[in-house]
């Protein structure tokens, strides 16, 4: 599987952007980039995805390097509801009848201040 | 939300008893997978289910066993607990094999004395 490498931990103030870091040096052609978040005491939860072109959603943005060898999402206002850990995931078409497997890392541990 | 449950939410069992994990979904999703959690580690996917009675391994699935008799129910099932099994457990669903989201439960905390 092609690894992901984030950085540990970040801080933002309340309503300023945050852009989260991910480098992905040997990710394939066909490896979609996601990212999902972990609020605490709960599951994992999609944030966004994308392959080529920058993405943009209610939650978030995403660019992605022309090379495709970094990415970062890209929260516009942050608010104390988005601390939480982000995981920068490489999802490669794996398993029996197209299922799928997400490998998760350590993930940034994203914190807001007030 | 995901209609996606998960039972017990919290356990505290033995070593060598058995103990099951209950996935229940009201979606309707083909794929359903179990993952756990453990510092360091973050998550690893231990089985997963592409249909009725369909499962596979995944990459942690040593002392573990699911069963899928229906769509809606995936069962993880530790014959033996042991301490290393000690762990939060997630569920996840995923409507098509290119879904972009997985769908996951509030989790399971086991412990295992």
């Amino acid at each position: 599987d092609a690894k992901t490498t984030q950085p540990n931990s970040m801080e933002s103030n309340e309503e300023e952007p945050v852009h989260l870091p991910c480098n992905h040096s040997t990710i394939s052609g066909t490896d979609y980039i996601h990212w999902y978040r972990q609020l605490p005491s709960q599951g994992p939860e999609y944030v966004i995805h994308g392959l080529t072109s920058n993405v943009n959603n209610r939650m978030a943005s995403l660019a992605i390097a022309e090379d495709r060898k970094s990415s970062t999402l890209i929260l516009h206002r942050a608010t104390l509801r988005d601390a939480a850990v982000y995981y920068c995931i490489l999802r490669a078409n794996l398993l029996i009848q197209g299922a799928q497997k997400l490998v998760f890392g350590q993930g940034t541990r994203l914190t807001i201040n007030p | 939300d995901a209609g996606i449950t998960q039972s017990p939410r919290h356990k505290v069992t033995e070593t060598g008893t058995p103990v099951t994990l209950r996935c229940h979904q009201t979606e309707n999703h083909r794929y359903m997978y179990w993952y756990r959690q453990d510092p360091g580690h973050g998550l690893r996917l231990i089985h997963y289910s592409y249909g009725v009675k369909d499962t596979d391994k995944g990459e942690v699935s040593d002392g573990y066993s699911v069963s899928r008799s229906k769509t809606e129910d995936f069962l993880l099932t530790l014959e033996s607990a042991t301490s290393s099994q000690t762990s939060v457990y997630f569920c996840a669903i995923s409507e098509t094999g290119q879904s972009y989201e997985q769908y996951f439960g509030p989790g399971t905390r086991l412990t295992v004395t």
